[in-house]
């Protein structure tokens, strides 16, 4: 079967850093993706990591291990807007190459 | 980018009735893409939407309780057939960026099935 882990919830202090971890298991990889979903609203694309290393967009970063199917999103400097459900999701090698996603992971900033 | 419409923005059905759901672009795209949101829980791909062919449904989704609509290139339409209250759920419609693989999302249509 396919599978994304992520923990189901996080909790931390405005100003700090947090690290959502993602662990996948997949017929095929053709990248992972984090999603940002605050409550009632639609999730909105964060990052893609197609190759192994670190891609950085401002606060947020996200890291990719193809070699140990996981990845990770390190968001720094959290502010209170941060509080929201994020989702990685992996590009799966079937035919429809569609988008799995994981089951979420709950941040929620603290003052 | 892409900016998705999607209509109703909320329902409260009765068992045993049937809801439509429409989804506009603003851009012309090749494939839709519809997904279910229960309450809580992470986003499961129902099926996609390819103009001129039959959607492509999912394991566990059949076309007789989700018939898909694709008349053009900008539009779709998800009907949920015969409703439960398990069908209560948030139904997302959504198309992707072949440039950047980026999903963009409609603001989703919350179910509730009495």
């Amino acid at each position: 079967g396919q599978s994304l882990e992520q923990p189901s919830e996080v909790t931390a202090v405005e100003g700090a850093i947090v690290q959502i971890n993602c662990t996948y298991q997949t017929s095929g990889f053709y990248g992972l993706s984090w999603y940002q979903q605050h409550d009632g609203g639609a999730p909105t694309f964060l990052s893609y990591n197609a190759l192994d290393g670190l891609e950085e967009t401002g606060r947020f970063s996200s890291f990719l291990s193809r070699s140990d199917s996981y990845g990770y999103l390190l968001l720094q400097e959290l502010q209170m807007k941060d509080s929201a459900s994020y989702f990685c999701a992996v590009r799966t090698g079937d035919s429809s190459y569609k988008l799995i996603f994981g089951s979420g992971t709950r941040l929620l900033v603290r003052p | 980018s892409a900016v998705i419409s999607q209509k109703p923005s909320r329902d409260i059905c009765q068992r045993g009735t049937s809801l439509t759901i429409q989804c506009q672009v603003d851009s012309q795209v090749t494939m839709m893409f519809w997904y279910r949101q229960q309450p809580g829980q992470s986003l499961t791909l129902i099926a996609t939407a390819n103009q001129g062919s039959e959607a492509t449904y999912e394991s566990g989704f059949v076309i007789d309780k989700f018939p898909i609509s694709r008349p053009n290139l900008t539009f779709s339409t998800l009907t949920v057939s015969n409703m439960s209250p398990e069908d209560s759920s948030i139904y997302l419609c959504s198309v992707e960026s072949f440039a950047t693989g980026e999903l963009f999302f409609g603001e989703g249509s919350r179910l509730t099935v009495l």
